[in-house]
């Protein structure tokens, strides 16, 4: 099936470090998500995409995140800077424009900050 | 069931045998999704169920949906060994920001 990757798959940075996370979504889709998850607990909702813009975000997107996807390349997540409640898996998603409930995950990336 | 301040909770069955997990929502609901997440892996949607759906069924999966009673289900039929999963549920009330369960780890044994 369609499959959305995410680079990279770890990332050890210290605290107050900027990290870029990449995420490459499935070709034809158009909506984008960032998601969180601590270890052992649910996963939580950061952030949606759409034509450039944030469409919504919950209160764990702080001010340090920013996303964008210039120019269809990879969809980022960038967090500047770190902090260490910042460690977490950060999990990527994308859909269609029109079926924003069916999403497909990547592997996502194991961020640690030290 | 999933919700609140559970823990992930822990199910542990034969092969061959029925397996129900619940989910129950606090906040008003249009859709259900399900999930199943192997390990080191991103979540798969398995299942997704709207609110005017009693019931859907998917080979051996079924997911029924009461809005009553804010409580979904997802029944696994004849569990095979690569059933073995975390499982976890997730609402969506008309928008884009879906709320997720913590989860069921399902072990299926040989």
């Amino acid at each position: 099936g369609p499959k959305v990757l995410q680079i990279p798959s770890h990332q050890i940075i210290d605290m107050g470090q900027m990290v870029t996370l990449n995420c490459d979504p499935v070709s034809n889709h158009l909506y984008f998500y960032w998601y969180k998850q601590i270890l052992g607990q649910q996963m939580e909702f950061l952030v949606n995409f759409y034509n450039g813009k944030v469409m919504e975000k919950s209160k764990l997107f702080k001010d340090q995140f920013s996303v964008e996807r210039p120019d269809g390349s990879y969809f980022t997540l960038k967090i500047q800077p770190t902090a260490l409640e910042d460690s977490a898996v950060y999990f990527c998603a994308s859909s269609l424009r029109d079926r924003v409930y069916e999403q497909y995950f990547g592997p996502g990336t194991r961020l640690t900050v030290l | 069931s999933q919700w609140g301040e559970e823990n992930l909770q822990a199910l542990s069955i034969q092969e061959g045998e029925d397996v129900t997990m619940n989910c129950s929502y606090k906040t008003y609901t249009t859709v259900v999704h399900w999930y199943r997440q192997d390990s080191g892996r991103g979540p798969a949607l398995i299942i997704l169920i709207r609110s005017n759906e009693r019931e859907k069924r998917s080979g051996r999966l079924r997911a029924t949906l009461d809005t009553s009673s804010q409580s979904s289900s997802l029944s696994i039929t004849a569990a095979q060994c690569e059933d073995t999963a975390v499982y976890f549920c997730a609402t969506s009330g008309g928008n884009y920001k879906p709320t997720f369960g913590k989860g069921t780890s399902l072990v299926v044994h040989p």
